[in-house]
């Protein structure tokens, strides 16, 4: 059965350092994978996504992500985080050929400081 | 712009007072879902309607139930609340084709409180 693991349920980082938020995975299966954003009180918003192709996934607001098979991990990060970037990250996973439902992952809250 | 749209935003019911929550979509997807998150939770998939087919996840409660009258409008209807029904209620669509799948977007959630 799938299911994702996101490393830390809280990072911290100051405004215009590196952002790394982790995602792994299991799956014996080919997957698509998902990052979503969640701001308080809102429904998620999708950052970005792996179907195929390039491995390496650039999303809104200066976020990527690489998806890498042999360590089943899509780990986010961006160059410099803002204030702005503070909210919840939801990393999720679906399987090729499935019904497409989306198994996600605890979620990661990101708190940057002045 | 297209768009999922949820409401009420926020919804207040005594306990075992019925409520439904409302889903609308203007992106035309033939595939609409309901998920329930809890507090500092992940999202947890109740059920999904793939066109006219319901499509129920095993360990929803019965107390659950889905209506999708055409493709545009879903609702979720509680029967009788409880507490551990509290919680953050997000529907979202998605375009699903044969053999392929496209990505989900979520509308702003309805918040539920059961007092």
């Amino acid at each position: 059965a799938q299911s994702v693991t996101q490393l830390g349920s809280h990072v911290s980082v100051s405004e215009g350092a590196l952002v790394l938020l982790r995602c792994n995975y299991s799956s014996s299966v080919s997957v698509y994978l998902f990052w979503y954003v969640q701001y308080p009180n809102q429904g998620l918003q999708l950052l970005l996504k792996y179907l195929s192709g390039s491995t390496l996934v650039k999303g809104i607001n200066g976020f990527e992500a690489e998806f890498k098979k042999s360590e089943t991990s899509f780990h986010l990060t961006k160059p410099s985080a803002h204030m702005s970037d503070a909210a919840e990250y939801f990393c999720a996973v679906s399987e090729g050929g499935s019904q497409g439902n989306l198994i996600f992952g605890k979620g990661t809250k990101l708190s940057v400081k002045p | 712009d297209a768009m999922v749209i949820q409401n009420p935003r926020y919804q207040v019911t005594q306990f075992g007072k019925p409520v439904t929550l409302s889903c609308s979509q203007t992106l035309n997807h033939n595939v609409m879902y309901w998920y329930q998150q809890k507090s500092s939770q992940a999202p947890k998939l109740l059920f999904h309607y793939y066109d006219k087919d319901f499509n129920n996840e095993a360990d929803t409660p019965d107390n659950f139930q889905s209506r999708r009258p055409n493709t545009s409008f879903c609702f979720l209807d509680i029967r009788s609340p409880g507490l551990g029904d509290a919680a953050m209620y997000l529907c979202a669509t998605s375009a699903r084709l044969a053999g392929s799948l496209d990505t989900q977007y979520f509308g702003p959630g309805t918040r539920l409180t059961v007092l």
